[in-house]
């Protein structure tokens, strides 16, 4: 089945410090998401990307749509404590119709004041 | 509330008993996702309606889990005859119509002993 590859799978900053994190997958994707989740809560949406290439940005934080669409990237920069939390890549393929997202293992960002 | 609700938000049962978990979509959101995650991994798919019809159930595990949608709003997943590998923090997420956003709520977290 589909899978993929998130990485770092931790990441331990200081605040005020640019991060970034990427997931890579062996079949292609037609959306790629990006999610936060802190501990005892669903994941919340960040980004949304839907075009290769496609670049989009939330407020402090980037997303890239790789132009492979194997691959996606998320930036953070100036990081403040609040950033804390697990970050998870979820890619859908709309392959036979289906709209499930296969999420990667997350990368766990520990942000120091 | 204007997100996706979960109830009950813990759940402890006896290995071998019945248990339902109940979803709240998002008002209009006519697409709904289940996901279950175990600990230190991502959110992996078991089944999604659009409307009223499971649209995909391939992540169902075996036939002790079965999910229903009668009236195109709520939803429950039903596990039968639980075993201590079905403890996990069980997601419901929803979209507008589907193809790209799905906004998750806060979890079940199940655990069976």
């Amino acid at each position: 089945g589909q899978q993929l590859n998130q990485s770092p799978q931790s990441m331990f900053i200081q605040e005020g410090e640019d991060v970034s994190m990427n997931c890579t997958s062996s079949s292609i994707f037609n959306t790629w998401l990006w999610y936060k989740q802190d501990p005892g809560e669903g994941p919340v949406l960040l980004i949304a990307l839907y075009k290769a290439g496609e670049l989009t940005s939330n407020g402090r934080l980037t997303a890239q749509f790789g132009i492979t669409r194997k691959d996606s990237f998320l930036n953070i920069s100036a990081s403040i404590p609040s950033d804390v939390g697990i970050y998870f890549c979820a890619g859908q393929s709309l392959q036979g119709g289906s709209e499930k997202l296969v999420f990667g293992k997350g990368t766990k960002l520990t942000v120091n004041p | 509330g204007a997100g996706v609700s979960q109830t009950p938000s813990n759940k402890v049962t006896e290995k071998g008993k019945y248990v339902e978990l109940r979803c709240d979509p998002i008002s209009g959101h006519t697409a709904l996702y289940w996901y279950r995650q175990s600990l230190g991994q991502g959110p992996e798919f078991l089944i999604y309606f659009q409307g009223t019809g499971a649209a995909d159930d391939s992540g169902l595990p075996n036939d002790r889990f079965f999910a229903v949608r009668p009236e195109g709003s709520v939803s429950t997943l039903k596990i039968q005859r639980t075993e201590r590998g079905d403890s996990a923090v069980y997601l419901c997420a929803s979209s507008l119509t589907g193809g790209g956003k799905q906004y998750f709520g806060p979890g079940t977290r199940l655990t069976v002993t």
